[in-house]
C-alpha cells in the first residue's frame, strides 16, 4: 500500500514564525502535492512538484514556498505565519504512469496560528 | 468548480450494500472518474477509479453508465467504519500541469446505521 506520512498531525505556532511541514512518501512517486482544506472551500492546491527540484505554483501559493531535494520528500514552508494560514494541510503523491493513477493522501496536519 | 453532482447525504443499514450515485454529465472522453472518502479529521482516502469499464477492488465496485454521464460507487457490505464523506471527482490523467489538481465538491455524507 502507498504510504504518505506527514510529520505532525497537530501543530500550534505563533504569527511571524517560519513553519515547516514535512511530507514523505514511500512509493517512489514522481508527483507530489500540497493542498489546504478549509470548511466551505474544499481542497485548494498550494504547490506541486513533478520531479526533484521542480516545483509549480498551484492556486494559492502566496505566503508559501516548497522544497523538494529528494524524490520521497516534499516540504511546505510558511515563510512568516499568519492567522489566515490556520488550516488543515494535506500532502499527496502520485505516479505519472498511464491509467490515470490516483493521488494518495497523508493524514493531514491541522495547523493553528495564534 | 466541481464537475460532479452528488446527493448531500444518505443512510445505509449496517451489512447492506451502499450505493452512492454521482452525476457527471459534462465529462470529457479523456477524463477518469475517481472516488475518495474522508473520515472526520483524516486525509482523503482513495477508493477506486475508472475510465469506461466497471471496476472492482477490495474496497468497492464502480459502475459507469455507457454514456459515462453518471456512475455509482457500491460498498457491498457497509460497516460503521464506512461512515464518511464520499467524493466523486472527474479529472484527466496527469499531464504535468496544475490542471491536474483534484477538485473536491461537497460530497455525500454516508451514515451507516447499526
Amino acid at each position: 500500500d502507498v504510504k504518505v506520512t506527514q510529520s505532525s498531525r497537530y501543530l500550534v505556532k505563533r504569527t511571524g514564525e517560519k513553519v515547516f511541514l514535512e511530507c514523505v512518501q514511500d512509493m517512489d512517486h514522481e508527483n507530489m502535492f500540497w493542498y489546504r482544506q478549509d470548511p466551505g472551500l474544499g481542497l485548494r492546491l498550494i504547490y506541486f512538484s513533478y520531479d526533484v527540484k521542480m516545483k509549480e505554483k498551484g492556486d494559492i501559493p502566496e505566503g508559501y514556498s516548497v522544497s523538494r531535494e529528494k524524490k520521497e520528500r516534499f516540504s511546505l514552508i510558511l515563510e512568516s505565519a499568519s492567522t489566515n494560514q490556520t488550516s488543515m494541510y494535506l500532502c499527496a503523491s502520485s505516479s505519472p504512469q498511464g491509467g490515470g493513477q490516483p493521488q494518495h493522501f497523508g493524514d493531514g496536519t491541522r495547523l493553528s496560528i495564534l | 468548480d466541481a464537475k460532479t453532482t452528488q446527493p448531500p447525504s444518505m443512510d445505509c443499514a449496517e451489512g447492506r450494500a451502499a450505493n452512492l450515485p454521482c452525476n457527471h454529465s459534462t465529462i470529457s472522453g479523456n477524463e477518469y472518474v475517481y472516488w475518495y472518502r474522508q473520515i472526520h479529521s483524516q486525509g482523503p482516502q482513495y477508493i477506486i477509479h475508472g475510465l469506461k469499464n466497471n471496476e472492482t477492488n477490495e474496497m468497492a465496485s464502480l459502475i459507469i453508465t455507457e454514456d459515462r454521464k453518471s456512475s455509482t460507487l457500491i460498498l457491498p457490505h457497509a460497516t460503521l467504519r464506512d461512515t464518511a464523506v464520499y467524493y466523486c471527482i472527474v479529472r484527466v490523467a496527469f499531464d504535468g500541469g496544475a490542471t491536474n489538481k483534484l477538485i473536491f465538491g461537497t460530497g455525500t455524507l454516508l451514515a451507516v446505521q447499526p
